[in-house]
């Protein structure tokens, strides 16, 4: 199983709303990434999560709150988001947070906020 | 700093003709180097990854990429490309992010496939 899986795939969100978005690895990975994606450009990271620590945040908006409550789980918390965060967001993975590791990347989660 | 940069925005090529994909890199150290693709609306997919050893790395789908040292490249090819090709290709370098290493993507290249 070489899947990274995200739930939901759509999402639309008013600006008062709160969200999660889930991302889900069975590859026994211990790095899961969290990236954000506008369109014609390439992913931008946000958080990197490493064996359950959060190891990287990118100074992305407390709006946008990260979680990872076990080695195959990530969330994306989502709360009073602006017009200008609709995008995809992509959930990605690996081995370990080794340069010489591969990362697999879910199908996204495209969010509208309205 | 590290980056990555892919020269063309967009390439337009015939159904059968050959593929070259530019990607110049900037590392301090022996880089660790991948190309994605990614269709519409869809998450990315490996297609190649050097790590070392053979400069001339094969994929998945026909592509193939070399890894110039002295040029800083690693452009990716294929000899005939196929409609299903059509999407946008990520060329990315493996950095040290501090406690944990990430990805640095270039700014991709939009392929388009003309009948």
């Amino acid at each position: 199983d070489t899947e990274v899986t995200q739930t939901p795939k759509h999402l639309v969100m008013g600006m008062t709303n709160k969200k999660s978005l889930k991302c889900e690895q069975h590859m026994g990975h211990r790095a899961m990434y969290w990236y954000k994606q506008k369109a014609k450009k390439p992913p931008e990271l946000m958080f990197v999560y490493s064996y359950e620590k959060l190891s990287i945040n990118e100074s992305v908006p407390s709006r946008f709150s990260p979680e990872c409550p076990n080695s195959s789980l990530l969330n994306l918390h989502l709360h009073a988001l602006q017009p200008e965060d609709s995008a995809l967001y992509l959930c990605a993975s690996s081995q370990g947070g080794r340069l010489n590791t591969e990362a697999f990347f879910g199908q996204g989660t495209r969010l509208t906020v309205v | 700093a590290q980056s990555v940069t892919q020269p063309d925005i967009h390439i337009t090529v015939s159904e059968g003709a050959s593929l070259e994909l530019r990607c110049n890199y900037s590392y301090g150290a022996t880089p660790y180097l991948f190309w994605y693709v990614q269709s519409p609306g869809q998450g990315l997919q490996l297609l190649l990854k050097y790590f070392s050893g053979d400069t001339l790395v094969q994929g998945i789908k026909g592509f193939e990429a070399e890894f110039k040292r002295s040029q800083s490249s690693f452009n990716l090819r294929k000899p005939s490309v196929h409609w299903s090709d059509a999407a946008e290709y990520f060329c990315a370098v493996g950095a040290y992010g501090g406690a944990t290493n990430k990805l640095i993507f270039g700014t991709g290249t939009l392929l388009a496939v003309q009948p």
